[in-house]
């Protein structure tokens, strides 16, 4: 499989739930990225993993929680989610560090909490 | 941080006409700025780039323009097809060694035969 993998398309949870989010990226890229899509919002940057550097958002709830294992795979760990955390979850790589700044998107995660 | 504004929200164009979308950025240090088209249950998909050091770029009916003085970049796209209706977003790239993103809020276009 080629290009940035996310898994899975859809998700449905309830607020006391516990579920992962996977993305892997199979382009050899060196810095991945989520980013959350929400209705009429821009797209707005939560987690940041490069070789260098981890960026977080300060504004991002605790009761989101990334890992990243390895330079291909990326997780977003959930857990006591809200409503208004429902939305298309996106993960991106990219291969900054060679000056390659442009992000390859996965076709993302939709959630739902309800 | 980096703020991206983008206009217009929405955009309606007859097949064969031209379609321009404009973006504001705040950052003098931002240094990279793509545009993504965003399709119906797809991730954003990257279509056309431009660096600071370069005042515009081509690939066949799609162009960028950047005014690094003003602070500004459009996307044009020429002899527009309904293949090219979708949601464009813009972005700008700011601090640190990874490419970290601020993206306008999108503007779909709608081509109408």
């Amino acid at each position: 499989e080629t290009g940035v993998t996310q898994t899975p398309r859809h998700l449905v949870m309830g607020m006391t739930n516990k579920k992962s989010l996977k993305c892997e990226q199979h382009l050899g890229h060196n810095a991945m990225y989520w980013y959350k899509q929400s209705a009429k919002k821009p797209l707005e940057l939560m987690f940041v993993y490069s070789l260098e550097e981890r960026v977080e958002n300060n504004s991002v709830p605790s009761r989101f929680s990334p890992e990243c294992p390895n330079s291909s795979h990326l997780f977003l760990h959930l857990h006591t989610l809200q409503p208004e955390d429902s939305a298309l979850y996106l993960c991106a790589s990219s291969q900054a560090l060679r000056g390659d700044y442009g992000y390859t998107f996965g076709s993302g995660t939709r959630l739902t909490v309800v | 941080g980096e703020n991206v504004e983008q206009h217009p929200s929405t955009l309606s164009v007859q097949e064969g006409d031209s379609a321009v979308i404009k973006c504001t950025y705040s950052d003098s240090a931002s240094n990279y700025f793509p545009w993504y088209k965003q399709e119906l249950g797809k991730g954003p998909q990257l279509i056309i780039d431009i660096r600071s050091n370069v005042g515009e770029k081509k690939d066949q009916r799609i162009a960028v323009t950047l005014n690094k003085t003003a602070k500004h970049f459009s996307l044009h796209i020429t002899e527009t097809q309904p293949e090219d209706s979708a949601v464009y977003f813009c972005a700008a790239r700011w601090g640190g060694t990874a490419s970290k993103l601020t993206f306008g809020t999108g503007t779909r276009l709608q081509v109408t035969l």
